[in-house]
């Protein structure tokens, strides 16, 4: 079993909806959760860490179910400029290095 | 504020060629330092990590090298690259144990 793993998609969703995206991780001992946004061909970056209690940063919610080990993001009134790959990294080893899910891509369409 | 450098931002190698990448960090002291590799199609993968200068740690066994020389400086290197080599290089750097900063990467083509 992967230890991240993602809906590759593409997803492709009109300009104003909302969108989610789901990421599994199969190592309970997991510290630290985030999502990270990578644009084509740059680097990621980070969009927002993912808290126990769940975190809203404007449009984007994030959420974390420990018990079921997954991480939602969730995209509200999404816009053109949210196309992009989502990736869901999971921190399982503290200074050891983060671990990446493959991501899931995202087309926002007009 | 910190910022995270590296060079060249592509490069093209024959096979059998060595290479040297670079990557600096200003703005922090004693960062922990990452080199991670992405290939087409695939999740980034953890080449190494270093916490601190000479303190090299290796995720993956492979023809790849890194070096610690200075406090905010990370090198990748190989004496001979493979095919397989090709891929976007990233350096990261974390203040503590979490969320990482990546650097604008390298895009390496071994031909």
């Amino acid at each position: 079993r992967k230890e991240v793993e993602q809906d590759p998609g593409p997803f492709n969703v009109p300009e104003g909806a909302t969108v989610a995206f789901n990421c599994t991780y199969s190592n309970s001992a997991s510290q630290s959760f985030f999502w990270y946004r990578q644009d084509c061909r740059k680097e990621p970056k980070l969009l927002m860490s993912v808290y126990s209690s769940g975190n809203e940063d404007g449009r984007f919610t994030a959420q974390l179910n420990r018990a079921s080990q997954y991480i939602s993001l969730l995209i509200r009134d999404s816009k053109l400029s949210d196309s992009a790959t989502y990736l869901c990294v999971v921190n399982v080893r503290g200074a050891d290095g983060l671990t990446f899910g493959k991501g899931t891509h995202l087309i926002i369409q007009p | 504020s910190q910022t995270i450098h590296q060079w060249p931002a592509t490069l093209v190698q024959p096979v059998g060629s060595p290479l040297s990448l670079e990557c600096t960090v200003e703005g922090t002291s004693n960062p922990n330092l990452y080199w991670y590799r992405q290939a087409a199609g695939r999740g980034l993968q953890l080449l190494f990590y270093s916490v601190g200068i000479g303190q090299i740690s290796s995720e993956v066994p492979q023809n790849l090298s890194a070096s610690r020389p200075q406090d905010r400086q990370f090198i990748l290197s190989s004496k001979k690259l493979l095919l397989s080599d090709s891929g976007f290089y990233l350096c990261a750097w974390t203040p503590g144990q979490d969320t990482q900063y990546f650097g604008p990467g390298t895009r390496l083509t071994v031909l």
